[in-house]
């Protein structure tokens, strides 16, 4: 069975600095996806970034960067340059095969 | 574009209603999903559909009962709630047939339902 953690129930940051947001997983499968999705309060779910287990490279999109640890099975998401819209919850999630896990979510608050 | 649309955004339902959600994708995708989604917890999985068949129900309540009546559509049809089933509705889809690790979800705003 798979399990996902994220144990930051919420953070600050300041904005125009830089924020981790810490995930780590647990899976016997060697292959699987890692996702990060950002929920504001309006509800929608919006994809951020995916890391495979094979690929070599962290993922990267714009402001957001995945540090992806395999051998700690972590996948802390890295968000630079923080702006006042990127206060929302940030979901982790992994997916072996059809089946798609969250973890708990971090609530972000951006400071001005 | 990746774009999901779901209708109603909110719906306030009766314990003896019957209602239905509906959620749409043009994007080609194969698979489509239902989540339900409590206040402050993640999503969990209702529902998946794969090439319009039905392919994965993780035991939820026959008051839930899903419908895809083509590739871009897919109805959550609601009967005899219960207040504890209040929550955020997600829809979302994937480009392949829903069994791969790498597929991307990409989801819609949700429909918010209140079971009175």
């Amino acid at each position: 069975a798979q399990k996902i953690t994220q144990t930051q129930p919420g953070m600050f940051v300041q904005e125009k600095e830089a924020v981790t947001l810490d995930c780590t997983y647990d899976t016997s499968d060697p292959s699987y996806g890692l996702f990060w999705y950002k929920q504001p309060s309006s509800g929608e779910m919006i994809f951020l970034i995916y890391q495979g287990s094979y690929d070599q490279q962290n993922a990267t999109e714009g402001r957001y960067s995945l540090n992806f640890q395999k051998a700690r099975k972590s996948a802390n998401l890295v968000i630079s340059a923080s702006q006042l819209g990127d206060s929302a919850m940030y979901f982790c999630a992994m997916r072996v095969l059809g089946d798609m896990r969250f973890g708990a979510g971090t609530r972000l608050t951006v400071k001005p | 574009d990746t774009e999901v649309t779901q209708t109603p955004k909110h719906l306030v339902m009766g314990m003896t209603n019957k209602k239905s959600l509906k959620c749409e994708q043009h994007m080609g995708h194969r698979a489509m999903y239902w989540y339900k989604q409590k206040a402050k917890k993640p999503p969990e999985l209702m529902f998946v559909y794969s090439y319009e068949k039905l392919s994965i129900n993780e035991s939820v309540p026959s008051r839930f009962s899903p419908e895809c009546p083509n590739s871009s559509l897919l109805n959550l049809h609601l009967h005899a709630l219960q207040p504890e089933d209040s929550a955020l509705y997600l829809c979302a889809s994937s480009q392949g047939a829903g069994g791969r690790s790498q597929e991307t979800q990409y989801f819609g705003p949700g429909t918010r339902l209140l079971v009175l």
